[in-house]
């Protein structure tokens, strides 16, 4: 069955990095994507971007373009998201989720805290 | 940029029929997706490309979509669809980066 299973939960300071990974299983991955969405305590869905595992085509939200860098491992299956400069209000739970025509299976979820 | 705009919440009775609207002015109009998010929990496809149901999703949910506004149908509503619901699609204007709506909590009581 499809799978995504994330890392586990981060809590960082203000200006430092957090690197989340997502690994896949129960599909052929580079027939994919991995679009990652972000959820702040008590609010809704976030977009924040999309890798294609096939080429590393990437596309990311406009207000995180310059600190977000999405990857993938081939090898391994897994996506990473990496996000830079980190601020208060970027604490939130990040999910990873396969895109095929559309984002289907999503991953369980890693929350990220950041505070000084 | 695109916007999709849905109302905060909805409430209904069990087995009377729940109607969440998610309204955007692209033209031409991208496909809708609604995701079912309960609490604590990751969120799941009820609706793909408008009106399309995926397997294992109940038959009391349906999709529509007509002009500006796409509608997410919840018929004969369980207390067990008590969950937030976001409409997903888009924006054409800006190489197709997704978009949310802002939600809707559903509450069956």
């Amino acid at each position: 069955q499809v799978q995504l299973v994330q890392s586990g939960a981060e809590v960082k300071k203000p200006g430092a990095s957090v690197k989340v990974s997502c690994k896949a299983s129960g599909f052929t991955f580079t027939r994919y994507g991995i679009s990652w969405v972000r959820q702040a305590p008590g609010q809704g869905l976030q977009w924040v971007g999309w890798i294609s595992a096939y080429n590393g085509n990437t596309l990311y939200a406009q207000k995180l373009q310059g600190r977000v860098t999405m990857t993938t491992d081939r090898s391994t299956s897994t996506a990473h998201m990496e996000l830079r400069s980190l601020k208060s209000d970027d604490t939130a739970i990040y999910y990873c989720a396969r895109r095929g025509e559309h984002i289907d299976y999503w991953g369980q979820g890693t929350l990220v805290s950041v505070y000084s | 940029s695109y916007e999709l705009t849905q109302p905060p919440s909805v409430s209904v009775s069990p087995g009377q029929t729940a109607r969440i609207t998610c309204f955007g002015d692209a033209s031409p109009k991208p496909y809708v997706y609604w995701y079912q998010q309960k609490s604590g929990r990751a969120p799941v496809l009820v609706i793909y490309e408008d009106n399309k149901r995926p397997s294992g999703i109940p038959e009391r949910f349906s999709g529509s979509s007509s002009g500006t506004m796409a509608t997410l149908t919840i018929s004969g509503a369980q207390v067990d669809d008590e969950a937030d619901y976001y409409c997903y699609s888009t924006d054409i204007s800006a190489d197709h980066r997704g978009v949310f709506g802002g939600g809707t909590k559903v509450t069956v009581l």
